[in-house]
């Protein structure tokens, strides 16, 4: 079955200090991996996409990364604003367009 | 419209009562999708269509659960019979075919007592 696994379940960091949040995967022939982000009562916003191992993409304070097995999204110097559940999604292959998501992380910034 | 448009924004059902949530998608986007969201979880899959023809539903959890979009645009998801299980966030969400970036709605968020 299709997992995917992201760490820390939640996270609180200082304005300005930053971290990085991870998301493992299982899938085999991955078509894409996104990550999105989760305000309270509101619905996920999409962040990124990322197609093949050693792709970057950068938005603002965050920067998103893929290996072969995994994912990081890299914040920098974050703002409360930043605050949020952070999700990642994998699509696995064939040929649905279902997305399987991970818990998320929660993260906190404090000022 | 500019979202993704969710209706009810809230339900209250009792246990046994049929509901019924609606999804207005973004203009032109082809692709449709049913998620559910549990508390503290990320959202699991329920169906998906692709103009009015509904391609995976693998992820609705019994037959209990229903899902049309008769003219490719508006998506209605029927619950019969609801339990207190069902009790989550149905999302919605809308896409260009191919592109996993989607939109999500705000969401409907089902209480069964």
């Amino acid at each position: 079955e299709d997992q995917v696994t992201q760490s820390p379940e939640a996270l609180r960091l200082q304005e300005g200090e930053s971290s990085s949040l991870n998301c493992s995967y299982t899938v085999s022939g991955l078509r894409g991996l996104f990550w999105y982000r989760q305000d309270p009562g509101k619905g996920p916003e999409f962040l990124f996409t990322l197609y093949s191992a050693g792709e970057e993409k950068e938005k603002e304070r965050l920067k998103a990364t893929l290996t072969k097995k995994e994912s990081f999204l890299h914040i920098t110097a974050p703002k409360p604003e930043d605050s949020a559940t952070y999700l990642c999604a994998v699509q696995p292959p064939g040929g649905s367009e279902k997305l399987v998501f991970g818990k998320g992380t929660k993260l906190t910034v404090n000022p | 419209g500019a979202g993704v448009s969710q209706s009810p924004r809230y339900k209250v059902a009792k246990r046994g009562q049929d509901v019924a949530l609606r999804c207005d998608p973004i203009s032109g986007h082809v692709s449709l999708f049913w998620y559910q969201q549990a508390l503290g979880q990320g959202p699991e899959f329920l169906t998906y269509f692709q103009n009015e023809a509904q391609l995976d539903k693998s992820g609705l959890p019994s037959d209990r659960f229903f899902a049309e979009r008769p003219e490719g645009s508006v998506s209605t998801l029927k619950i019969q019979r609801t339990q207190q299980e069902d009790s989550a966030v149905y999302l919605c969400a809308s896409s260009l075919v191919g592109y996993g970036g989607y939109t999500f709605g705000s969401g409907t968020r089902l209480t069964v007592v």
